[in-house]
């Protein structure tokens, strides 16, 4: 069974860093790229960020680029998203998501979100 | 960058009507990379349609896509009452992978 488990959101103030988590099992992490998507209070999907299953190729939404920085280890089945340099306008449930296939396309298995808010 | 257009805002049916929601690009994209996602309060999208007509794992007949260049689709042919959701569509062809802003369809 896929499985997608984000972790490492919470509370921070404006011009703070936080790197958030996703662990994965049950597919072959490095066979599949990844994705980050975030959802504002009341608002719809934002795509943020995603990697290729090797790591060669990522890719960021104009919003974050040059903030946030996306990785992946796959020797530990996890993905990383670091944020530094956080805004008010960041302050939404962020979600893993696994690809189709190894390069970046439409996404299958969405973990539940982890809560990410900026304030000071 | 190729912006996703979806209307209408809000579809109100009744269980067992057929609804119609519409996705449009700015510019002309390949079928294979559009896909349609569902979302119910408080859970994570689901994915629903991917390469503009194909349906993911699990997913009903009831709910077809289809359209090409800039415009496509999502059909479901009769309302079940857990249908009743927000959709969205999103492109892959390029950076950044946007979606539309998403269409509610609510209980009339």
């Amino acid at each position: 069974e896929v499985q997608l488990v984000e972790s490492g959101g919470g509370l921070v103030q404006p011009g703070g860093s936080l790197r958030l988590s996703c662990a994965a099992s049950g597919f072959i992490f490095t066979s599949f790229a990844m994705t980050w998507v975030r959802q504002a209070p009341g608002k719809g999907l934002e795509w943020v960020s995603s990697i290729s299953g090797t790591g060669a190729s990522t890719y960021y939404a104009d919003s974050v680029k040059g903030r946030f920085t996306i990785s992946r280890d796959n020797s530990r089945d996890t993905l990383y998203l670091q944020m530094n340099s956080l805004r008010a306008e960041d302050t939404a449930v962020y979600f893993c998501a696994k690809a189709l296939v190894v390069v970046v396309s439409a996404t299958d298995y969405w973990g539940q979100g982890t809560q990410v808010t900026v304030s000071s | 960058e190729i912006v996703l257009t979806q209307s209408p805002g809000t579809l109100s049916l009744s269980p067992g009507e057929r609804a119609t929601l519409s996705c449009r690009a700015s510019q002309s994209i390949s079928s294979t990379y559009l896909a349609w996602y569902q979302q119910k309060p408080g859970r994570a999208p689901r994915l629903l349609i991917y390469g503009a007509s194909n349906r993911a794992t699990g997913i009903p007949d009831r709910f077809s896509g289809s359209g090409s260049g800039t415009d496509f689709t999502l059909s479901i042919s009769r309302l079940d009452p857990e249908d009743f959701a927000v959709y969205y569509c999103q492109q892959y062809a390029d950076s950044p992978r946007a979606f539309g802003q998403g269409t509610r369809l609510e209980i009339k």
